[in-house]
C-alpha cells in the first residue's frame, strides 16, 4: 500500500458542528503532516507529528484539534468552524519528518456554512 | 523565514514545446528543493526534488536546475503533452533543521493540443 488515505473525501458542516478529518498510511513513514489549502493558493503547514508527537503547530486556532492515535491515523477534530475555514485540507506522510518527499492524500474538500 | 518566489503564475505552450518555471528562496539554509504536481480535485504529487549538493537532476522529460550562489532552482519539462497541464509548486526546506516544505504560489500550465 503506498497511498495516503484520507476520508471523508467531501464534508459540509455548520458553525456548530463537530466533525473530524481521518488519514491513514501503512507505509511505515513516521512523520505525518495536515495542511490547508485555499483555492488557487499553495498549501499552508498546519501540524506536523513525528513519531506519533506534535512537532510543529503553526500557530493554527484551537477549533483545529489534531490527534495521531498510532504510527498509521492522524485525525483533525473540528468544532465551532467558521465559513472561512472552509479549505481542501491535505494529510501528508513521509518517511522522516523534514518535508522530504511528502507524499499527499487527495484531500477533504471541507465547506463551513 | 524561508521566502520562496516563483514566475510565471500562469504559462500556457503549445504540445511538443518545452516549459520552464523558475523559483527563487531566501534562506542560505535551505537544503531541499522538490517539485510538485497538483491536478484538479487531486493532491500535490512529487515529481522531482534536488537537494543543495547538486547542480542538476533529470527525470525522463523532466529535469531540475539548482543554482546556489543565486538562490534560484528551475523547472525544465521537453515535450509537452497536454497531460502535464496541471499547477506546479517549487518548495524550500532546512531538511537537517526538521522544518517543513515552504511552497512558491504556484503556476499554472496549460499545454494546447
Amino acid at each position: 500500500d503506498t497511498e495516503v488515505t484520507q476520508t471523508p473525501k467531501h464534508l459540509v458542516m455548520g458553525m456548530t458542528n463537530k466533525k473530524s478529518l481521518k488519514c491513514e498510511q501503512h507505509m511505515g513513514h513516521r512523520a505525518m503532516y495536515w495542511y490547508k489549502q485555499k483555492a488557487k493558493k499553495p498549501p499552508e503547514l498546519m501540524f506536523v507529528y513525528s513519531y506519533e508527537k506534535l512537532s510543529i503547530n503553526e500557530s493554527v486556532p484551537s477549533r483545529f484539534s489534531p490527534e495521531c492515535p498510532n504510527s498509521s491515523l492522524l485525525n483533525l477534530h473540528l468544532h465551532a468552524l467558521q465559513p472561512e475555514d472552509s479549505a481542501l485540507y491535505l494529510c501528508a506522510s513521509s518517511q522522516v519528518s523534514g518535508g522530504e518527499k511528502l507524499l499527499f492524500g487527495s484531500g477533504t474538500q471541507l465547506s463551513v456554512l | 523565514g524561508e521566502n520562496v518566489e516563483q514566475h510565471p503564475s500562469t504559462l500556457s505552450v503549445q504540445e511538443g514545446d518545452s516549459a520552464v518555471i523558475k523559483c527563487t528562496y531566501s534562506d542560505s539554509a535551505s537544503n531541499y528543493f522538490p517539485w510538485y504536481k497538483q491536478e484538479l480535485g487531486k493532491g500535490p504529487q512529487l515529481i522531482i526534488d534536488i537537494r543543495s549538493n547538486v547542480g542538476e537532476k533529470k527525470d525522463q522529460r523532466i529535469a531540475v536546475t539548482l543554482n546556489k550562489t543565486a538562490k534560484h532552482f528551475s523547472l525544465h519539462i521537453t515535450e509537452t503533452q497536454p497531460e502535464d497541464s496541471a499547477v506546479y509548486f517549487c518548495a524550500a526546506s532546512d531538511s537537517n533543521s526538521g522544518y517543513a516544505l515552504n511552497f512558491g504560489k504556484g503556476t499554472s500550465l496549460l499545454v494546447t493540443p
